[in-house]
């Protein structure tokens, strides 16, 4: 398995600044996601982080916005830029292919992000 | 188009019921099926998940589901529900050779009334 920590694990922002969020996992992983999660709503899939190359983007989100970082096995950041109200969620780090293990996939814990 | 539907926003059950939920799914191809669990103040967890072969899947915590590939569908039940089932229930798809990018339904909310 794979234990995930988030930092931070929640926040308060103003309109207009930047927030970067951190994954870190305790065993080096094959593949790491960020997701996001609105209020009262679902799941929904940003990026696909990839180690020493750009991050790879779903539809409706982009690097300017949403700007990743996976310098190695074992960590990443997502950095939500000049936010607004509406970017108000749950951020959370995915993981799949950890060490021993099979293609399971976990979840960080998330970081709750609040923009005033 | 692809998605994932969950048609019970909200359901409510009595300790000790049965409890059924219904996913639904549209996909090109038979996708991998998830069920995950997000309790207040916790992380998601996996309960179960069917990539091929028996579409009865046994899952942690007593819950069960089963594929049916000609209504499309992934219904989870459990038996007998206990208090601590209450939390919000998410069914996920996701493509066979793309391992990790999860399409998810909105989410059952289940209450467990004594």
């Amino acid at each position: 398995s794979a234990v995930i920590s988030q930092k931070p694990s929640r926040d308060i922002c103003q309109r207009g600044t930047s927030l970067t969020i951190q994954c870190q996992v305790d065993s080096q992983v094959t593949m790491m996601f960020w997701y996001r999660q609105q209020p009262g709503q679902s799941l929904t899939l940003i990026a696909t982080a990839n180690q020493g190359s750009e991050a790879t983007y779903e539809s409706g989100f982009v690097i300017d916005k949403f700007p990743i970082s996976r310098p190695n096995l074992t960590f990443s950041t997502l950095t939500v830029s000049n936010m607004s109200p509406e970017d108000s969620s749950i951020y959370l780090c995915s993981v799949v292919g950890a060490e021993g293990g099979s293609n399971e996939q976990f979840f960080g814990p998330g970081t709750r992000l609040t923009v005033l | 188009a692809q998605s994932v539907t969950q048609p019970d926003i909200h359901i409510t059950v009595s300790e000790g019921a049965s409890l059924e939920l219904r996913c639904n799914y549209s996909y090109g191809a038979t996708p991998y099926l998830f069920w995950y669990v997000q309790s207040p103040g916790q992380g998601l967890q996996l309960l179960l998940k069917y990539f091929s072969g028996d579409t009865l899947v046994q899952g942690i915590k007593g819950f069960e589901a089963e594929f049916k590939r000609s209504q499309s569908s992934f219904n989870l039940r459990k038996p007998s529900v206990h208090w601590s089932d209450a939390a919000e229930y998410f069914c996920a798809v996701g493509p066979p050779d793309s391992w990790g990018k999860l399409q998810f339904g909105a989410g059952t909310q289940v209450v467990v009334t004594p």
